[in-house]
């Protein structure tokens, strides 16, 4: 069975500083996604960052970028020049296969909080 | 991306009744969508797999006769929670995709709170 693991329920961070969060995976199937989402106060789900478990190089997006250790099952996401604006609750998250059709299971994220 | 467009955003209700969540696709096509819950201060819970056209998939300990899925249309998903109680108050969220590799686009939520 599917599971991820986010082992920081809290992390305090310095305006500008760069911020690793941690997320580590189990699965048998060779063929999965990991995402990260950010969640504000306000609920929505924002979508930050992708990685193919097929995928050579590590995924990145402007200031994010994900840290995929596959022999470890590690599947970290770097934030580099944290603003005031990326406190909120992060999730790590994974799909079984490929197809949009699969469910997506959750981490138990981790609140971040940036200081001035 | 895609845009999943989710009503109401907030709901009280009193116990005992139902409430009707809608979920809508509005720029795709979603064969499947899926229904979340979450719990203050922690993680999002798969509840249920919406699937047009047929039946819904629930996990494990998710009452099917509770929460209500129907998925008429490609564009169309709604969980009603039948007899709501106090502690069916949450953050109902709902998700979909479409193709290959992509994100999943997720609703804006439903606060619900049952008195």
């Amino acid at each position: 069975a599917q599971k991820i693991t986010q082992t920081q329920p809290g992390m305090f961070v310095q305006e500008k500083e760069a911020v690793t969060l941690d997320c580590t995976y189990d699965t048998s199937d060779p063929s999965y996604g990991l995402f990260w989402y950010k969640q504000p106060s306000s609920g929505e789900m924002i979508f930050l960052i992708y990685q193919g478990s097929y995928d050579q190089q590590n995924a990145t997006e402007g200031r994010y970028s994900l840290n995929f250790q596959k022999a470890r099952k590690s599947a970290n996401l770097v934030i580099s020049a944290s603003q005031l604006g990326d406190s909120a609750m992060y999730f790590c998250a994974m799909r079984e296969g490929y197809s949009s059709a699969s469910k997506i299971i959750f981490g138990s994220g981790t609140r971040l909080s940036i200081r001035p | 991306g895609a845009v999943v467009s989710q009503h109401p955003s907030r709901v009280i209700c009193k116990s005992g009744t139902s409430v009707k969540i809608e979920c809508r696709s509005l720029d795709f096509q979603a064969t499947t969508m899926f229904w979340y819950r979450q719990f203050p201060k922690q993680s999002l819970m798969l509840m249920a797999t919406s699937n047009e056209g047929s039946k819904a998939t629930y996990e494990q300990g998710v009452e099917k006769d509770k929460f209500l899925i129907n998925h008429a249309s490609l564009t169309l998903s709604t969980l009603t929670v039948t007899s709501a109680h106090p502690e069916d108050s949450s953050f109902y969220i709902c998700s979909g995709g479409v193709g290959m590799n992509t994100e999943a686009f997720f609703g804006q939520g439903t606060r619900l709170t049952v008195v």
